[in-house]
Parts: C-alpha cells; structure tokens; sequence
C-alpha cells in the first residue's frame, strides 16, 4: 500500500527545476505533499483532492492524475531552501483517513 | 499559528525499561496519530486515534504499545517494554479530518527515542 517515490534523490544547482513523482497501486482519494529538513518533523507543503488538481503556492506546484493513481511535485527556480527529503503521503479510497508515506525523495540544492 | 507540541523532545531509556511519550494536539483537533521515523528512513504509521478509541493500527503498533488520551489535552504513546529497535523519532500528529477540505495532518516536532 505505501507509494512509490521516484527519483530516490536529486542533485540541483540553484535556480534549475525538478520533478518528482508519486504513483500509488490503490485508488486513491488523496495525496499529501510534506518537505522534511534532516532532524525536523515534516512541514505540510499542499494537498490534492480531486483527479486532475494543481496546487501550488511561489515556485512549488503539485498535480493529481486521480485516473493513474500517480502525482508530481514540480519545484522550479529551485532556490537552497527547498533542500529537503520530500515525502508524498496517500490516502487510499476506503481507507480509515490513514496516511502512509513512501520512501522519499533527497533534494539538495546547491548554489 | 496553532501547532502539536510533544514532549520529550529527546529520551534516553535503557532496554526493557517503559517509556511514555506525550504530545498535545492541536486544539479543536478530533483524530491523532502517532508515526515513527528510523533515522534515515521513512515515516512509518503506527495508529491512529479518534472519539476514545483505536481506529487503525498497523503491524508495528504491537502489544507493547498503547495510546491513551487521559484528559481534554493530551495523548500519549506508551511503549512497555523498549527494546533497542524502537529507537527511532516517534512524531504525533493531528487533524480536523474535514473532507471537504481535505484531510490535512500536522505534525510536531518530534521525541527522539534512544534504547540503549
């Protein structure tokens, strides 16, 4: 049931862009975008509701592809504080509001 | 801004020896969870709690593991008996679980768990 998570990490230079993806094997009703700083607890980025969804607030933006049970989270202009393991968490369809994490994704931008 | 706070922030506890983590959710918050992190590795679910009870538990959450809410405020995860792969940060975390809106879960800062 955990999500898969790709790419595993992520070298930047300032100012370039990333994407990284989210694919899940259930249906999902929800998927839950968090950036952890190493030895902090996860900071909620965006959540995506509805098949289709874009969010994004300055240069992190998320989309939700409800039909193939997959999203990304685009970071663009990466600035050095977006440095951080990324983790998508999913809500399965069916589900008790459980959340479950995949494995994460290492950002490091450098400048 | 309302947060988790949790506490302790850091515990050091010999094996076999039982340990009590508190944590104060949110204020008009109804459903806590607590989730557990091994260094290096990914936040892993261990329960989750809503209207005084149990309302899901993964295969780790095992029987030396309980969850109380003993008053209005706090909510607690007690591990019996630790042994030394419990070491691990344990985070709790809290939501309003409004649909509509979506299920958005806070987390706080986090209690370091060492068995030694």
């Amino acid at each position: 049931q955990q999500p898969v998570q790709s790419p595993q990490a992520v070298i930047l230079r300032e100012g370039e862009d990333a994407v990284i993806n989210c694919s899940s094997s259930k249906a999902l009703y929800s998927v839950h975008w968090y950036r952890q700083k190493h030895g902090e607890a996860p900071v909620f980025l965006m959540i995506l509701l509805k098949g289709g969804e874009q969010k994004g607030h300055d240069k992190i933006s998320a989309s939700f592809n409800e039909k193939k049970q997959q999203s990304s989270l685009y970071l663009t202009a990466s600035q050095l504080s977006y440095s951080g393991t990324y983790f998508c968490g999913t809500e399965i369809r069916g589900s008790n509001y459980k959340l479950t994490f995949g494995k994460g994704t290492l950002l490091t931008v450098n400048p | 801004e309302p947060e988790v706070t949790q506490t302790p922030s850091h515990q050091v506890t010999q094996m076999g020896q039982e340990v009590i983590l508190r944590c104060v959710p949110i204020s008009n918050h109804l459903y806590f969870y607590w989730y557990r992190q091994i260094l290096g590795q990914k936040v892993e679910f261990l329960v989750s709690f809503y209207n005084n009870e149990i309302s899901e538990k993964s295969e780790i959450f095992d029987d030396q593991f309980s969850v109380e809410r003993p008053d209005g405020s706090n909510f607690t995860l007690k591990i019996r008996s630790t042994k030394l792969e419990d070491s691990a940060m344990y985070f709790c975390a809290s939501s309003d679980r409004i649909r509509s809106s979506g299920n958005t879960i806070y987390f706080g800062e986090g209690s370091w768990l060492t068995v030694v």
